[in-house]
């Protein structure tokens, strides 16, 4: 596609509950990564994907969150047992060629967890 | 952590030139800088970047010091959609993009 797509744009689970959120990058883009951004905050940095290295997870602010891509494309970031603190808005941004372009940024997952 | 330093707001009139500055003052050889904006509700949009000469596309300019210790955003000519938060960033071309607090801006009418 012609931008990076998130989905679901909103989700909205229960104290407790797993969810699972995806990121389509610009195909051919080779880095990746995930922040979050609680209301009315500045964006933090989650997990970087960089093509086949390992990835950069020092963000991630517990073990009930963890993120994977699958074939260099698809990101799928998972957080376990959700809390209420986990609500936000969830980015995605791709890049390619040493970022000479900037990062593309999806619009987001909202995550309300009630 | 950041490792720039922006004001944490500024106004601008409608149709005036908008200079945003940051400070980056450990900024190293391999490192450039990137500009960054954030209209409400949406993802952040990348503006331009630059690494020690000074840089222009359609939506902005950058000038960088000739230490490489601060450097200027300028919106040539404001207009009420770039009411925004505006993140100066330093990384190098493959690193990890830390924003820091940004400068609110505001573009009056």
């Amino acid at each position: 596609g012609a931008g990076v797509s998130q989905s679901p744009s909103n989700k909205v689970t229960e104290k407790g509950k797993d969810v699972e959120l995806r990121c389509d990058p610009i195909s051919g883009h080779t880095a990746l990564y995930w922040y979050r951004q609680s209301l009315g905050q500045g964006l933090e940095f989650l997990i970087y994907f960089q093509g086949n290295s390992a990835p950069d997870k020092s963000g991630l602010p517990s073990d009930r969150f963890s993120a994977e891509r699958t074939g260099g494309s698809v990101s799928t970031l998972t957080i376990q047992r959700t809390q209420q603190e986990d609500s936000a808005v969830y980015l995605c941004a791709s890049s390619s060629d040493r970022g000479s372009h900037g990062y593309t940024f999806g619009s987001g997952t909202r995550l309300t967890v009630v | 952590d950041a490792k720039t330093t922006q004001p944490p707001s500024m106004d601008c009139a409608e149709g005036r030139a908008a200079n945003l500055p940051c400070n980056h003052s450990t900024i190293s050889g391999n490192e450039y800088v990137y500009w960054y904006r954030q209209i409400h509700s949406q993802g952040p949009q990348y503006i331009i970047h630059g690494l020690k000469n000074n840089e222009t596309n359609e939506m902005a300019s950058l000038i960088i010091t000739e230490d490489r210790k601060s450097s200027t955003l300028i919106l040539p000519h404001a207009t009420l959609r770039d009411t925004a938060v505006y993140y100066c960033i330093e990384t190098d071309s493959w690193g990890k993009l830390q924003f820091g607090a940004g400068t609110q801006v505001v573009v009056t009418p």
